[in-house]
């Protein structure tokens, strides 16, 4: 258990749907990192928030957002559901800014089905 | 920005032989180098990591070498067991810093056969 928690485990949605992915960091974590991983493919990195700021871009489509709250938990929410966004969507954080540690902890993931 | 290249895609070996996973990066900032593991159907966790200032790092059969000069580091596993088989990412960032773009590579796939 890596101490990142994500919600919900699995999600089945229809196309044209929104949805929200949402994530609490390890304890003490400042970063929160979103990762979309579709099937047989490597980890695409979306987007980064570091204390409650953007602070890193990837490919994220503009049909998705995310946020990180005053609590540091985080969510990413998903618009206007296409099938190629079926996915696993993996949270991740670290400590980052201060320290010298830069390890990244995975969450379970959450299974996203668009049908 | 970083581009990281990862090969083989698909590793095969014996029981009790070595595997070696390459990868290479573009980016001379990058400063940081971790290696995840992932089961099938499981989150990737990391099994090892190098910082720039080092060439090696090893971890009983794990070990990891960075070329600085030639943005290269690679995966060393000896003895492999079977539990070994699952996919393995490479990735490069820099630190510290509070905007850290990780960028992994596309996976290799190492099947130890008992």
């Amino acid at each position: 258990d890596s101490g990142v928690t994500q919600t919900p485990k699995h999600l089945i949605t229809a196309t044209g749907q929104r949805v929200t992915l949402r994530c609490s960091p390890r304890s003490g974590d400042l970063s929160v990192y979103w990762y979309q991983q579709s099937l047989d493919q490597g980890l695409q990195f979306l987007i980064q928030y570091y204390n409650g700021e953007e602070r890193a871009k990837g490919n994220i489509l503009e049909r998705f957002s995310a946020q990180q709250f005053p609590d540091l938990h985080s969510e990413l929410n998903l618009s206007s559901l296409e099938l190629g966004d079926s996915a696993l969507y993996f949270c991740a954080s670290s400590v980052v800014g201060g320290g010298t540690y830069n390890e990244q902890f995975f969450g379970p993931g959450t299974r996203l089905t668009v049908l | 920005g970083e581009n990281v290249e990862q090969h083989p895609s698909t590793l095969s070996v014996q029981e009790g032989d070595s595997a070696v996973i390459k990868c290479t990066y573009s980016d001379s900032a990058s400063n940081y180098f971790p290696w995840y593991k992932q089961e099938l159907g499981k989150r990737p966790q990391l099994i090892i990591d190098i910082r720039s200032n080092v060439g090696e790092k090893k971890d009983q059969r794990i070990a990891v070498t960075l070329n600085k000069t030639a943005k290269h580091f690679s995966l060393h596993i000896t003895e492999t067991q079977p539990e070994d088989s699952a996919v393995y990412f490479c990735a490069a960032s820099t630190l510290p810093g509070t905007g850290n773009q990780f960028y992994f590579g596309t996976g290799t796939s190492l099947t130890v056969i008992p």
